[in-house]
């Protein structure tokens, strides 16, 4: 099954800096990636996707880099912001019935 | 508002005793999901159901069943609680299970077996 993992449990930022939040997968024929964002008290929210076909995707002032030679992506959020506070999933997919699996996420501190 | 609605949102159950956890979508999704969420383990899923009239079990099932009502509705019972059972629990759903535009998640039902 995939595993996915994440290099820090936990990040902190200032305010007005950019983040780089890291996730590693191990299943090689994983081919679609989704970055997750949950708030403190609700459910995950989508917010970016990518395909294996593809190396960058950029979103309202996110952007997610995939690097399939070492089974590597990362989530870079600019201009961090308080209301960017989270923790962040990135739950692989395989190609044919779609589950996420979710690691243990990376809990992003955002300081005024 | 469109999107995932649980219920109960808290809920504090005795060991031995049995409750359902309510999960509706107005989406018109094809596939529902249950997940449990315990600190520092991610979300792990309990049991999904691919389309109306089927159900499937997840990566922790046991002591859980669920039921597919209807194309909007998808629950879950605890027939035995137990302090392990104590989590917070997420309901999803996704236009069908090869769906490539992500998951849609409720706000959680927190519990608590005593």
């Amino acid at each position: 099954g995939e595993s996915v993992g994440l290099h820090l449990p936990t990040l902190s930022v200032q305010e007005g800096d950019n983040s780089i939040i890291n996730c590693a997968y191990s299943n090689s024929a994983s081919d679609y990636f989704i970055w997750y964002k949950q708030e403190s008290g609700k459910g995950p929210q989508f917010i970016i996707d990518i395909r294996s076909n593809m190396d960058k995707r950029q979103g309202q002032r996110v952007t997610v880099l995939l690097n399939k030679t070492v089974k590597h992506l990362s989530l870079q959020i600019a201009a961090t912001q308080p209301g960017d506070s989270a923790v962040y999933f990135c739950p692989g997919a395989t190609g044919g019935s779609y589950i996420p699996t979710f690691g243990r996420g990376t809990s992003l501190i955002v300081h005024p | 508002n469109a999107g995932v609605t649980q219920t109960p949102k808290f809920q504090v159950l005795k060991t031995g005793q049995s409750m359902t956890l309510q999960c509706a979508q107005d989406m018109n999704h094809n596939s529902m999901y249950w997940y449990r969420q315990d600190p520092g383990m991610g979300l792990r899923l309990i049991y999904y159901s691919a389309s109306e009239g089927t159900t499937d079990k997840g990566e922790v099932p046991n002591g859980y069943n669920v039921s597919r009502l209807n194309k909007r509705e998808f629950s879950l019972r605890l027939e035995s609680a137990a302090p392990s059972q104590t989590s917070v629990y997420f309901c999803a759903s996704s236009v069908r299970l090869e769906s490539r535009g992500g998951y849609t998640f409720g706000s959680g039902t927190r519990l608590t077996v005593v």
